[in-house]
């Protein structure tokens, strides 16, 4: 079956580490995107690519870096920049380019804390 | 620039009907959603309009006006599992999805 797919599910990191969240998607989308959320709150965009090897900064980019060198992965690096990392980290994809885009189909997420 | 605005909270009564309201700003719209997202889980995708008017999917509808930046999930015979938060997201054409705080949904028995 085609899906998304985040691990791991859950993530420990110690202040001061860089650790990377993997997404690999089976569904053959050009466009990729990483969300952050926090309790009680809604999405967050932290980067977005809608083709291989290009990626854009969303809202809340800074302490991320991503990169996308296959079409189907597009994994998210959270740096010692990150001020405050503890949050649940939602990757999805989508057709993209526009008109014809489907929804964004969401992999498990991530839950990531800091200790 | 761009914004999107839902109710933080509602509650409604098993069996019936209740509408959650989204309102939207953006210069470059190309399709509204509505997602429900379960505490602890990933949002799963409920509907999608691109044109003007009501979209029904069983139990529930969503309906879209453009030219007010408008759009509502309508949700019927409401079951305790519909007790969940609800996100509208629009696409920005060529970009993204942008996406609300969220309307947290309570269904009382």
């Amino acid at each position: 079956d085609g899906g998304i797919t985040q691990s791991p599910k859950y993530l420990f990191r110690k202040e001061g580490q860089n650790v990377t969240l993997s997404c690999e998607q089976n569904l053959n989308h050009d466009a990729m995107y990483w969300y952050r959320q926090d309790p009680g709150q809604g999405l967050r965009l932290i980067y977005y690519s809608q083709i291989v090897n290009d990626f854009q900064k969303g809202d809340i980019a800074e302490g991320y870096s991503v990169s996308r060198e296959k079409k189907e992965s597009f994994p998210l690096t959270v740096t010692s920049a990150q001020k405050n990392p503890t949050a649940f980290y939602l990757c999805a994809s989508s057709s993209g380019q526009g008109i014809g885009n489907t929804e964004a189909f969401f992999g498990q997420g991530t839950r990531l804390t800091v200790v | 620039g761009q914004n999107i605005d839902q109710p933080t909270e509602m509650t409604a009564t098993e069996g019936a009907i209740v509408q959650i309201n989204c309102t939207y700003q953006t210069s470059g719209f190309n399709g509204l959603f509505w997602y429900q997202q379960h505490a602890g889980e990933a949002p799963t995708f409920l509907s999608y309009n691109v044109l003007d008017g009501l979209e029904e999917k069983g139990r529930f509808s969503s309906f879209l006006s453009r030219s007010k930046g408008y759009s509502y999930l309508l949700l019927k015979e409401l079951q305790m599992k519909d007790s969940a938060s609800y996100l509208c997201a629009f696409y920005n054409y060529g970009q993204n999805f942008v996406f609300g705080p969220g309307t947290r949904l309570s269904v009382l028995p």
